[in-house]
């Protein structure tokens, strides 16, 4: 299983130009997830996909789409892109939440290895 | 607005001894919470979790105490080692309203274990 994987891992676009970020998953999870680290930031939340066919955003949706192609696939594409979206991009997947007995909720989300974004 | 924070961006610790990183939150619907391990260059990685029905996990090194009344939570790594330096965060979710499993992250704290 190759987990959650991503591409491009590397890549710069000059200021107005699009690109598309790839995501997949292998492990048949319902949930998937786009989110951005910056410096001091931490990982903030750009749109999710609780199930397949639907989509919602999350803290800073502004300047992004996705697509939830099928149950593997969620993409994060950016139509005219700005130099406050240099960023590292992480994609994630999950079950979904499970209740387990005596220990209540459990969620784990996983991550893919993150794609460095440039925008010049 | 930040829901989830952690106050300590670095902690530096000797290896063989205890490692204590915290995390505040100030939304007392939160009902899960996780801790995620992040090397350079890599995704994070789940590390540990609790739920809010439960105030003590333990999974080998790794310690997740929950205070509710204090709304703060810490991660205790005994005993620590060199090949646990790495970024830390803390992360907050309301599963039980919400069903999305949306996860709001703290800062991240830089962990160095020194041989």
């Amino acid at each position: 299983n190759a987990g959650v994987t991503q591409t491009p891992k590397f890549q710069v676009l000059k200021t107005g130009q699009s690109m598309t970020l790839q995501c997949a998953q292998d492990m048949n999870h319902n949930s998937m997830y786009w989110y951005r680290q910056d410096p001091g930031m931490g990982l903030r939340l750009i749109y999710y996909s609780a199930s397949e066919g639907t989509t919602d955003k999350g803290e800073v949706p502004n300047g992004y789409n996705v697509s939830r192609l099928n149950k593997r696939e969620f993409s994060l594409r950016l139509e005219s892109a700005a130099p406050s979206q240099t960023s590292v991009y992480f994609c994630a997947s999950s079950e979904g939440p499970r209740y387990s007995w005596g220990f209540g909720i459990f969620n784990e989300q996983f991550f893919g290895p993150g794609t460095r974004l440039t925008v010049l | 607005d930040q829901q989830v924070k952690q106050n300590s961006p670095s902690l530096s610790v000797q290896e063989g001894r205890i490692s204590i990183l915290n995390c505040d939150y100030t939304n007392s619907m939160f009902d899960y919470f996780l801790w995620y391990k992040k090397y350079p260059a890599e995704g994070p990685t789940f590390l540990i979790s609790i739920s809010s029905i439960k105030d003590k996990n333990e999974d080998g090194r790794f310690t997740v105490f929950l205070n509710k009344s204090a709304k703060h939570l810490s991660l205790h790594i005994v005993p620590s080692q060199p090949g646990d330096s790495a970024v830390y965060f803390c992360a907050a979710s309301r599963e039980g309203s919400s069903n999305t499993g949306k996860l709001i992250f703290g800062q991240g704290t830089t962990l160095q274990v020194k041989p």
